[in-house]
């Protein structure tokens, strides 16, 4: 079992449509990170989190640490919101790499 | 601010031939990492620097990758001899602070990637 797991591997919505994409984790954790990749290009980091909630425009992350759980949710979303969302957890050493959800929004 | 630099982007080898890599992370950065992400998976660590001393490089697998970062700042990683699996994109991030301390976990940057094809 991967310590962390994403779900769901792939999703296709609709322009306007509100996205949740999950990431649970096994390990014991510092801090969270959601990175974005576009197709072709590099990882940008979207948030990082160690607790609660963060907003940023029509990106909003959650965290629970009691129940080892993160969401990434993204409102009125836009073909440019296309891309993979990675969630990666640092475990006190190193980082650990969920395997991605593949986002693509259709106009 | 100037991002993390790699180079090359691209690079087409055959089996058993040699490649390197280079990165130079945000100015003041102590972490750099080097990650590979073979198509369709999340990135994988291969080795963490703290300046430059290896911090972690237990997944980096040493009888054919090196990388080192003699001067605490720029760094090179070398895959020789290259086989087909190496085939991935070769990512290299830096953070401010050493992410192995609970109160410092510092912002993640990454370069744009380095695209290994093995043929």
């Amino acid at each position: 079992k991967n310590e962390v797991e994403q779900s769901p591997q792939n999703l296709t919505a609709q322009e306007g449509e509100f996205i949740t994409i999950n990431c649970s984790y096994s390990v014991g954790i510092s801090a969270l990170h959601w990175l974005q990749q576009h197709p072709g290009g590099g990882i940008v980091s979207l948030f990082m989190l160690s607790s609660g909630k963060k907003k940023h425009g029509r990106l909003i992350a959650t965290i629970n640490i009691q129940e080892k759980h993160s969401s990434l949710h993204i409102t009125a979303s836009h073909p440019r919101d296309s891309a993979v969302y990675i969630c990666a957890v640092h475990d006190g050493n190193k980082l650990v790499f969920g395997a991605g959800t593949i986002l693509r929004v259709k106009s | 601010e100037a991002g993390v630099a790699q180079s090359p982007r691209y690079k087409i080898i055959e089996k058993r031939q040699s490649v390197a890599f280079w990165c130079n992370p945000i100015s003041g950065h102590a972490t750099l990492y080097w990650y590979q992400q073979i198509l369709g998976q999340g990135p994988k660590l291969l080795i963490q620097f703290q300046n430059n001393g290896v911090v972690d490089d237990s997944q980096l697998p040493k009888d054919r990758f090196s990388a080192e970062r003699l001067k605490g700042v720029d760094s090179t990683l070398k895959i020789q001899p290259a086989k087909l699996e190496d085939s991935a994109v070769y990512l290299c991030a830096s953070s401010l602070v050493y992410l192995g301390q609970i109160s410092n976990t510092g912002e993640l940057f990454f370069g744009e990637g380095s695209r290994l094809t093995v043929l």
